[in-house]
């Protein structure tokens, strides 16, 4: 059974920190994304990934595929960058589709 | 910006009851999928669907769940007869290319329907 763990469970930080969040699973995946959860429940994805690295703004995700790894890192982190940020995967082969999710990383920035 | 609308927001129901929840994915979307999450743990996946048809569905997924889009732009998520653990946030989710593929491939989430059985 395909496990996606997340550490750490719960992170604070000062404002301007440089914050990762790490994402480790079991078997071969296709894709990987990271998604935000904000405190009133919404969803909205971040990335996906299937190799490398990707930018978006302050945020950056990478992969390895070898080591079945993903990191998160936001910079020069903000307090309305507080949010559950959740790691997710599709595994690989017979054309799944569904996303087997972490239980997520709560981080709060504080001012 | 494209967005994935659900209704209610918030549904209350007695136990036995059946409630269904409703989303509006972004129209040139092909793919959509339900997932649930119950106050304090992970996000589920339970279901996903193309071409009128389910093309994935979890061990959740029970006879006392079905989906089905009736109308072209509506995609629902039925529930039969409700019982206390079915308490959840419902989130239907669309993408325009099927998620197991690599690319550019955004995966829109709606704001969630709150479903709470007394």
């Amino acid at each position: 059974k395909n496990e996606v763990e997340q550490s750490p469970q719960n992170l604070t930080a000062q404002e301007g920190e440089f914050i990762t969040i790490n994402c480790s699973y079991s078997v071969g995946i296709s894709a990987l994304h990271w998604l935000q959860q904000h405190p009133g429940g919404g969803i909205v994805s971040l990335f996906m990934l299937s190799s490398g690295k990707k930018k978006h703004g302050r945020l950056i995700a990478t992969i390895n595929i070898q080591e079945k790894h993903s990191s998160l890192h936001i910079t020069a982190s903000h307090p309305r960058d507080s949010a559950v940020y959740i790691c997710a995967v599709i595994v690989s082969g017979g054309g799944a589709d569904g996303l087997t999710f972490g239980k997520g990383t709560h981080l709060i920035i504080q001012p | 910006e494209p967005e994935v609308t659900q209704t209610p927001s918030h549904q209350v129901t007695q136990m036995g009851q059946e409630v269904i929840l409703r989303c509006v994915p972004i129209s040139n979307h092909l793919y959509f999928y339900w997932y649930r999450q119950i106050l304090g743990q992970k996000v589920e996946f339970l279901v996903s669907f193309y071409n009128n048809e389910i093309s994935e569905k979890s061990e959740i997924f029970d006879d006392q769940f079905s989906v089905e889009r009736p109308d072209g732009s509506n995609f629902t998520l039925k529930i039969r007869s409700t019982k206390l653990e079915d308490s959840a946030m419902y989130f239907c989710a669309s993408t325009r290319a099927k998620l197991s593929l690599s690319g550019a491939n955004v995966l829109t989430f709606g704001a969630g329907s709150r479903l709470t059985v007394l």
